[in-house]
């Protein structure tokens, strides 16, 4: 099975700052999705950006990117010139490669605020 | 399109009731999906189904049942509800096109069982 590990469970940066948060996978898959996805306080699930494994470039959204280490086994999200509407729980997830699993499978999440 | 849509968006119950939970999308996916979130955990996966009249059992089933009858609708129920049920309950959805994976989440239920 796979799991997915999030070792910060809080974390605070003044505004216009960057920040990452770290995220840590293990599975025995070659190949597989990564994705973040962010959870504002009105609770909705919104996708922030996507890695495919078999990518070695990593994904950049805007803001957003990450840093995809496959051999680590590690997905961190940086978040460059924060801004006050990124405060929010983020989570990691992963999924085994479509029409394999369509499952994700989450992390405990990180709590980012973002300080005026 | 209004995406994913979950009814209702709040219920408290009391230990023993039994209540069904709605979800329904409109963007004609084959893949919908039932999730709760607790306290200092992520999301993990209740049932989840890949086409209509199909479901599955996810990581933590015990003490839910589904229904797929219908494409666009995907149906969670509590039986006999217990405390441990309190719990935020979040519907997703998905498409099976290659590269277009993205799971579309509902706004979520918040479930209080005393």
């Amino acid at each position: 099975a796979q799991t997915v590990t999030q070792s910060q469970p809080e974390m605070s940066v003044q505004e216009a700052e960057t920040v990452t948060l770290s995220c840590t996978y293990d599975t025995s898959e070659s190949n597989y999705y990564l994705f973040w996805y962010k959870q504002p306080p009105s609770r909705q699930m919104i996708l922030v950006i996507r890695q495919e494994a078999y990518k070695q470039q990593n994904a950049t959204e805007n803001r957003f990117s990450v840093n995809f280490q496959k051999a680590a086994k590690s997905f961190s999200l940086k978040i460059s010139d924060s801004q006050l509407g990124d405060t929010a729980m983020y989570f990691c997830a992963f999924m085994k490669h479509i029409y394999v699993d369509e499952k994700l499978t989450f992390g405990t999440g990180t709590r980012l605020t973002i300080i005026p | 399109n209004a995406g994913v849509t979950q009814t209702p968006k709040f219920r408290v119950l009391k230990t023993g009731q039994s209540m069904t939970l709605l979800c329904a999308q409109d963007m004609n996916h084959e893949y919908m999906y039932w999730y709760r979130q607790d306290p200092g955990m992520g999301l993990r996966l209740i049932h989840y189904s890949v086409g209509e009249g199909t479901t599955a059992k996810g990581e933590v089933p015990d003490g839910y049942n589904v229904s797929r009858l219908k494409k666009q609708n995907f149906l969670l129920g509590l039986e006999s509800a217990a405390p441990s049920q309190t719990s935020v309950y979040f519907c997703a959805s998905s498409t099976e096109r290659e590269g277009n994976n993205e799971q579309f989440f509902g706004p979520g239920t918040r479930l209080t069982v005393l």
